[in-house]
């Protein structure tokens, strides 16, 4: 399975925008990027993902490198709310089947007031 | 729209008894993952249910067993308990087959601990 590759952890004030990266050099064509992150005592909560283009949503923006080995997830104010562990996982399509996600240790960021 | 529910939230075990850890996937969603959390680790997976089989499974033994019933809702049962089992286990639903581009809503989990 392809791995990721992650910082253990991260700072950022309140209201800055915080760029989270992640590391895939063994991306395969068909992998799709996902982040996922996990806020304290709940379960994991899906934030984006993307293939190959830079998507947006609501709650951040994922930028994708050209080469696809690279990835950063963007949140552009960080609340402390967002105090949590990031998790970067390449997602495998399966045929036929869904593909597992693959949680690595992640990176656990840290919003000061 | 209730989200995925885990029931029950907390379980005391004693080595070598067996468990049943229960959830209920998000409304409109076919598909159940579990997944066992060790403290300070990401989420492993454990297996996954479509359609009431057993259609991938992690790399744990066949102490871990599982079933999916009519209505979607799934048991992850664990025989035999270890110390090493002791775990938040993560139940997380998602709809249909897809192409690695479908969501996954997790549960709150259920935190297992074997004394």
């Amino acid at each position: 399975d392809a791995k990721t590759t992650q910082p253990n952890s991260m700072e950022s004030n309140e209201e800055e925008p915080v760029h989270l990266p992640c590391n895939h050099s063994t991306i395969s064509g068909t992998d799709y990027i996902h982040w996922y992150r996990q806020l304290p005592s709940q379960g994991p909560e899906y934030v984006i993902h993307g293939l190959t283009s830079n998507v947006n949503n609501r709650m951040a923006s994922l930028a994708i490198a050209e080469d696809r080995k690279s990835s950063t997830l963007i949140l552009h104010r960080a609340t402390l709310r967002d105090a949590a562990v990031y998790y970067c996982i390449l997602r495998v399509a399966l045929g036929g089947s869904q593909g597992n996600l693959i949680f690595g240790k992640g990176t656990k960021l840290s919003v000061k007031p | 729209d209730a989200g995925v529910t885990q029931s029950p939230t907390h379980l005391i075990k004693t080595r070598g008894q067996q468990v049943t850890l229960r959830c209920s996937p998000k409304s409109g969603h076919d598909t159940v993952s579990w997944y066992q959390q060790a403290l300070g680790q990401g989420p492993q997976f454990i297996f996954q249910y479509y359609e009431e089989e057993e259609r991938q499974r992690g790399n744990f033994p066949d102490r871990f067993s599982g079933h999916q019933f009519p209505n979607y809702s799934s048991e992850l049962n664990v025989n035999a308990l270890l110390l090493g089992d002791s775990a938040l286990y993560l139940c997380a639903s998602s709809w249909g087959p897809s192409w690695g581009t479908d969501t996954q809503y997790f549960g709150p989990g259920t935190r297992l601990t074997v004394l």
